[in-house]
Parts: structure tokens; sequence; C-alpha cells
């Protein structure tokens, strides 16, 4: 596709189960980035990869977030033992090499809610 | 460390009223700028950056905005705003990191709301 996706567009579940995110990045791009937008909050980095490597994962609020790449394509963002407060837009963008002005282009996002 | 600020989390404006949206950084270096816009039920688009040259820079949608490298603000405006324009505005810093990529740091946002 011309852009990133992402899937699903929105998850409600319950507390406590386990969620997988999934983004597609645009094709060709190596970096992708995962963010968290809770309400009335600005965009919260979570982690990024350099290919299928996380050179970054300081963004991750706790163990029961992980995230993986394989490929150098897809990734999954998996939530485990959701909580009420990981309620919020899951965002994805990903960017190619080659310019020195890395250039981020985002998916939709994917709303979770967690009741 | 490294943020961002959007000092102004609403803003009201007429339409066809000038508009500036204010954002500060704090980073040792001159970071590369952004600033996106993202419109209800949309993901976030770029409206423009600043990497070097010219402080002034021209973007999407008639908007502009400044860098001023003594006020560590980079502060988006534009002369005659459209309802169209009624968004949330998003200012974010990229700081290089290794293997070439970049990590973003993002304010917490402004909304923008435009009335008749």
């Amino acid at each position: 596709g011309a852009g990133v996706s992402q899937s699903p567009s929105n998850k409600v579940t319950e507390k406590g189960k386990d969620v997988e995110l999934r983004c597609d990045p645009i094709s060709g791009h190596t970096a992708l980035y995962w963010y968290r937008q809770s309400l009335g909050q600005g965009l919260e980095f979570l982690i990024y990869f350099q290919g299928n490597s996380a050179p970054d994962k300081s963004g991750l609020p706790s163990d029961r977030f992980s995230a993986e790449r394989t490929g150098g394509s897809v990734s999954t963002l998996t939530i485990q033992r959701t909580q009420q407060e990981d309620s919020a837009v899951y965002l994805c963008a990903s960017s190619g090499r080659g310019s020195s002005y890395n250039e981020q282009f985002f998916g939709p996002g994917t709303r979770l809610t967690v009741l | 460390a490294q943020s961002v600020t959007q000092p102004d989390i609403h803003i009201t404006v007429s339409e066809g009223a000038s508009l500036e949206l204010r954002c500060n950084y704090s980073y040792g270096a001159t970071p590369y700028l952004f600033w996106y816009v993202q419109s209800p039920g949309q993901g976030l688009q770029l409206l423009l950056k600043y990497f070097s040259g010219d402080t002034l820079v021209q973007g999407i949608k008639g908007f502009e905005a400044e860098f001023k490298r003594s006020q560590s603000s980079f502060n988006l405006r534009k002369p005659s705003v459209h309802w169209s324009d009624a968004a949330e505005y998003f200012c974010a810093v990229g700081l290089r990191g290794t293997s070439g990529t970049y990590k973003y740091i993002f304010g917490t946002g402004t909304r923008l709301k435009v009335l008749a």
C-alpha cells in the first residue's frame, strides 16, 4: 500500500486479556516507531526499530508491553494483562533511510479500549 | 532531558483571523523541528520541518514557522485561518540516534477551534 496501515482500527478488550496490535509500514522504510496517545496527552514514544532490532525501548511503560518486527517489515505491539490505563490510541510511523532528514509517516492508529 | 513544550492547550480564533501556535524545546544542540496536524479521526500529517538554513520555513496549507535559536522556539503561524484548520497541532523535535535514525519527542498538542 501507499501508506502506513494499522490493524485493527478499534479494539475493545477486557481487563487482564492480552492484545496484539499490528503495523504495516511503507514498503522499504527501515525505521518503525510506536507511540501511544492518551486522551488529552501528546504522543508518548514507546519504541523504535531499525530493521528488526530495537535500539531504543526506553518508552515502553512496563514489562507488560513488548514489540517485535520481523523481516524488516511488519511490527506487532503486544500488551499483556491489559489494564484500564492502557486505553489509548496506539500510533505507528515509519521512515526511510538515504536522506539525512527522516520524515515520519504515520498510520491511522489503533484505538484500544480496556473495559 | 530533552523536552517540547506547547504552552497553549486550546486556542480559539475566528475564521479569517491570524494564528500563532507556540512551541519551545529544550535540547543541547539545534534539533530537527517539525509541526504535525491531526484532524479528527485522522492520522498525523506533516505540515513543515526545519533542519538548517533559512529560519522561516513554509509548509502546506499556508502555514509557516520560524525557528528562533535564542528563544529555543519554533512557532507556527498562518495569516488567515480557515474553518478546515480546526484540528490538533503537534510540535516535535527529532534527535539523531544510532544507525542513522531518529527519535522524536512530541509536545502535548494545541487544539485549535475556529469560529465561523
